[in-house]
């Protein structure tokens, strides 16, 4: 079935500076990617929507120079958490959308999630 | 308004009981509903979806009803075990088209609930 890669799963840095997480999809082409946060025992809240080779989307209230989304691929996606600071420590999830490999199918996969750690 | 994350509530069942678990939608254009389930540390896992010209489906002992009326989408879960023990969340969307054919627009989570399943 359709894969989403995510990693790293785990990360801790230090406040001020920048962080990477990649998101890969296996098997299929993601034409779409969404990035998402959550807080412990909350909901996931949506961040940003991005199309292969055009910039994200914003939802209201997400800071873009904050997170910085890179769609530049069908398989890979990444989030920037560029100047980090204690706030910004959370749980990131990637989802991916397109169509599988073999089947055409539409698939929407999620990632295993990626948790944040700002000291 | 969309759906916003609050604070979980909880259900406790025992092993072997069935579950029903709620979620109130918000938006009357959604015409595709999922339900996933979160286990700890890791991304949403797909359980069953429906779309909204469907008011039941079944799946391996779940079960998810829709009532458009109430905006009210529900999974039950028969002889719940252990190991179902997670957050379940339902999530709205509605489907978008693209230049390569249909495919699923961006999703808005509900709250989410807490399933502990009691040996």
């Amino acid at each position: 079935g359709a894969v989403v890669s995510q990693h790293p799963s785990r990360v801790i840095c230090k406040s001020g500076t920048s962080v990477k997480i990649e998101c890969r999809s296996l098997d299929f082409q993601a034409t779409t990617m969404f990035w998402y946060r959550q807080f412990p025992k909350k909901s996931l809240m949506l961040m940003a929507t991005s199309n292969e080779g055009s910039k994200a989307t914003y939802e209201q209230g997400v800071e873009k120079d904050k997170f910085l989304i890179n769609h530049a691929s069908l398989t890979l996606s990444t989030l920037t958490v560029t100047s980090a600071h204690p706030e910004d420590s959370s749980f990131y999830i990637c989802s991916a959308s397109g169509r599988a490999r073999y089947s055409g199918a539409n698939v929407l996969t999620f990632g295993a999630g990626s948790r944040l750690t700002v000291l | 308004g969309e759906s916003v994350g609050l604070h979980l509530p909880t259900l406790s069942v025992q092993e072997g009981d069935n579950s029903i678990i709620n979620c109130a939608y918000s938006n009357s254009a959604s015409d595709y509903f999922i339900w996933y389930k979160q286990e700890s540390g890791k991304g949403p896992q797909f359980i069953i979806d429906i779309r909204s010209n469907m008011d039941k489906r079944q799946g391996q002992r779940v079960t998810v009803l829709l009532n458009k009326t109430v905006k009210h989408l529900s999974l039950q879960i028969a002889a719940t075990q252990p190991g179902d023990s997670a957050v379940y969340f339902c999530a709205e969307s509605t489907r978008s088209h693209n230049a390569g054919g249909t495919s699923y627009g961006k999703l808005t989570f509900g709250q989410g609930t807490i399933l502990t399943v009691h040996p």
